[in-house]
Order: C-alpha cells, then structure tokens, then sequence
C-alpha cells in the first residue's frame, strides 16, 4: 500500500499568500513528519507531530493530523519566493522506525 | 546547530565498480538510516541501525549493499558492484527518537 500522498501534486502561488499542502496515509502511524526540498538538495526538518496531536504550529507553519481520516495537511502563512521547494510527508510506525515518505507537492511562491 | 554529514557530495564510478558513501551522523543520535532518491522520484528507505546491527532493511537492500559503523563517529554505505539502476541521491539520516535528521546527499552517477 502507498503510504503519504500528498495533493496537491503542483501548487504555484502569489508571495504573501497562504499555502496548504495535504497527505494522506493507509496505515496506522506513530509519528508524521514534513520535510522540505530545494531542487537537488537534502531534506530539510520541518515538523513533527505524533499521532495523539491533532495540530501544531512552528513560525509560519501549521500542521495538523486526522487520524480518522488517516490525513495531515501543512499550512505555511504569507509564503515567500524563498519557501519554493517540494514539500514531504513522511510517516514511521514506530519510533526509530523507517520513514515511508509521500510522492511530495511541488511549491512554486512567485515574488 | 549540529548536523549530518555527508561525503562525498558527488561520485561518479563505472559500473561493477564498488563505492563506500561516508557518513558522520549526529553524535548523540542512537538510529543512522540510509535511503536513496532516482531523480525526480520520491525518497526510498534502504536500511536503519541500533545497536550496531540492521534494524530494518527494504527489497531494494539486497546482498550488494551493506552498512558498516566502523568506529563511533562514521556511518558507511557500501555497494559492492554497481549497477545503472543505482544512480541516485543517496540520503543518510539519524535520530534520537522521532525526527529524522538528514544529510546533504551524495549523488552517486553510474555510467
């Protein structure tokens, strides 16, 4: 089964806009994760959130986590030319287990 | 801030040549995780480490592959004979417990 698939696939906004990005997921997970990737570069940590919360914030993004819909969605708030980059969910199992990630969204903030 | 290193960036080899991707992960961090990413793809677990041993490890981690922790700072990636199919970036990562920090990649070309 394909775990984390993110909708949508490409998202091009206007700078100062917001930014919604979902995931979905088939199984039961211990922890979700996003993770941000400039163009041939690493992945970047954004935020983690278990699966008994339901939303959480850092700076300009939010998180949140349905687990009866087996769905997360991050919000990034007035986006910038600079938060242009793909964007992945990533689920474990366990903690210290693999991380099963999504097909990612493409985020394209045009200044 | 500390963070997961990675060398070489780049490693161009001919296939059947064997390659070892370094890694320095976080010191404090007990799990050390490799995954690859083809391009334009999404990223894939290969394998995790704890205590000195394979914890988990993917259908794509076969008998060419193999991890090595040979000291208390390294983290290593072997593929014994490589093949066109490898060519990819290849990902480490490490965690306490949770987050999964990773490094900038090595981008391994297969020619």
């Amino acid at each position: 089964s394909q775990q984390g698939e993110e909708d949508p696939q490409a998202l091009s906004i206007q700078e100062g806009e917001n930014a919604t990005m979902n995931c979905s997921y088939k199984t039961s997970i211990n922890n979700l994760q996003w993770y941000r990737q400039n163009s041939g570069r690493g992945l970047v940590h954004l935020i983690l959130i278990r699966s008994n919360e339901r939303e959480k914030h850092s700076g300009r993004l939010r998180v949140t986590l349905d687990t009866s819909k087996k769905s997360s969605s991050l919000l990034i708030t007035a986006s910038r030319a600079a938060d242009t980059a793909s964007y992945f969910c990533a689920t474990d199992a366990f903690s210290g287990s693999r991380l099963t990630f999504g097909e990612g969204t493409q985020l394209t903030v045009n200044p | 801030e500390p963070e997961v290193t990675q060398t070489p960036s780049h490693q161009v080899t001919q296939m059947g040549q064997e390659v070892i991707l370094r890694c320095v992960p976080i010191s404090n961090h007990l799990y050390f995780y490799w995954y690859r990413q083809i391009l334009g793809q999404k990223v894939e677990f290969l394998v995790s480490f704890y205590n000195n041993e394979i914890s988990e490890k993917s259908e794509i981690f076969d008998d060419q592959f193999s991890v090595e922790r040979p000291d208390g700072s390294n983290f290593t990636l072997k593929i014994r004979s490589t093949k066109l199919e490898d060519s990819a970036m290849y990902f480490c990562a490490s965690s306490v417990t949770g987050e999964q920090f990773f490094g900038p990649g090595t981008r391994l070309t297969v020619l």
